[in-house]
C-alpha cells in the first residue's frame, strides 16, 4: 500500500518569514495531494490539493509544488502569521476513492512573534 | 446544515467495557469513514463506507466494528475497550467523488 512520509515533525519560524513541509510518496499510482491544517484542538480542514496533472498550485499565501519523478510534493506559506501556526498533514490518494488516502504523520507549525 | 456531528466529545472506558460513537453527516454524502489520530502517527484510517449497506476495513480495524443502515450515520462500536484504543476519533464524510473530506470536531476517548 502508500507509504507517506512527511518532514520535518516540528518547524518554528518567525512571523514574515517562509515555511516548507516536505513529503514523499511511495505509491505511483497515487496522483491526488491534499493538505489539511489542524488547528489546535479542532478538526483537520483541507487548505489546498494538487492533482497530478499539474506541478504547482498556489492559493494567496500558500502554494503546493509536486515532483512526480522524485515522488515528492511540498507546501509552502509565504508571509507566515501566527494564526498559520497548526498541524499540517499531508496526503496521498487515487483521485475520487478516499478510502485510498494515506496521510503523512503530520507537521507542527509554529510561527512566533 | 450541521456538517459531520461526533458524540460524544469526551469518554472514559475501563478496559473491557464497550461503547458506541456516534456520527451523523447532513450533506447526504456516499462516503464516511473513521480515523484515529496518534500522536507521531498521523490519522489512520479505522473502516470507511460507500454507501448504506456497504462497510469495509481499512489499516486498523481490529477492535472496531462499524455498520451504516442510512446515509446519514456511521456508528464506530468498541466491542471490549483496550487501553491501547485510547485516541482521538475523526468521523469525515465525503461528496461525490469523496476527495475532499468533511471531518467532525473529534472524540476523544481514553482507556483505563
Amino acid at each position: 500500500g502508500e507509504n507517506v512520509e512527511q518532514h520535518p515533525s516540528t518547524l518554528s519560524v518567525q512571523e514574515g518569514d517562509s515555511a516548507v513541509i516536505k513529503c514523499t510518496y511511495s505509491d505511483s499510482a497515487s496522483n491526488y495531494f491534499p493538505w489539511y491544517k489542524q488547528e489546535l484542538g479542532k478538526r483537520p480542514q483541507l487548505i489546498i490539493d494538487i492533482r497530478s496533472n499539474v506541478g504547482e498550485k498556489k492559493d494567496q499565501r500558500i502554494a503546493v509544488t509536486l515532483n512526480k519523478t522524485a515522488k515528492h510534493f511540498s507546501l509552502h506559506i509565504t508571509e507566515t502569521q501566527p494564526e498559520d501556526s497548526a498541524v499540517y498533514f499531508c496526503a496521498a490518494s487515487i483521485f475520487g476513492t478516499a478510502s485510498k488516502l494515506t496521510f503523512g504523520t503530520g507537521t507542527r507549525l509554529q510561527v512566533t512573534l | 446544515n450541521a456538517g459531520v456531528t461526533q458524540t460524544p466529545k469526551f469518554q472514559v472506558l475501563k478496559t473491557g467495557q464497550s461503547m458506541t460513537l456516534q456520527c451523523a453527516q447532513d450533506m447526504n454524502h456516499e462516503y464516511m469513514s473513521w480515523y484515529r489520530q496518534d500522536p507521531g502517527m498521523g490519522l489512520r484510517l479505522i473502516h470507511y463506507s460507500v454507501g448504506a449497506g456497504i462497510t469495509d476495513q481499512g489499516e486498523v480495524p481490529n477492535g472496531y466494528n462499524v455498520s451504516r443502515s442510512t446515509t446519514e450515520d456511521f456508528p464506530l462500536r468498541l466491542l471490549s475497550a483496550a487501553p491501547s484504543q485510547t485516541s482521538v476519533y475523526f468521523c469525515a464524510s465525503g461528496g461525490p467523488g469523496a476527495n475532499v473530506l468533511t471531518f467532525g470536531a473529534g472524540s476523544r476517548l481514553t482507556v483505563l
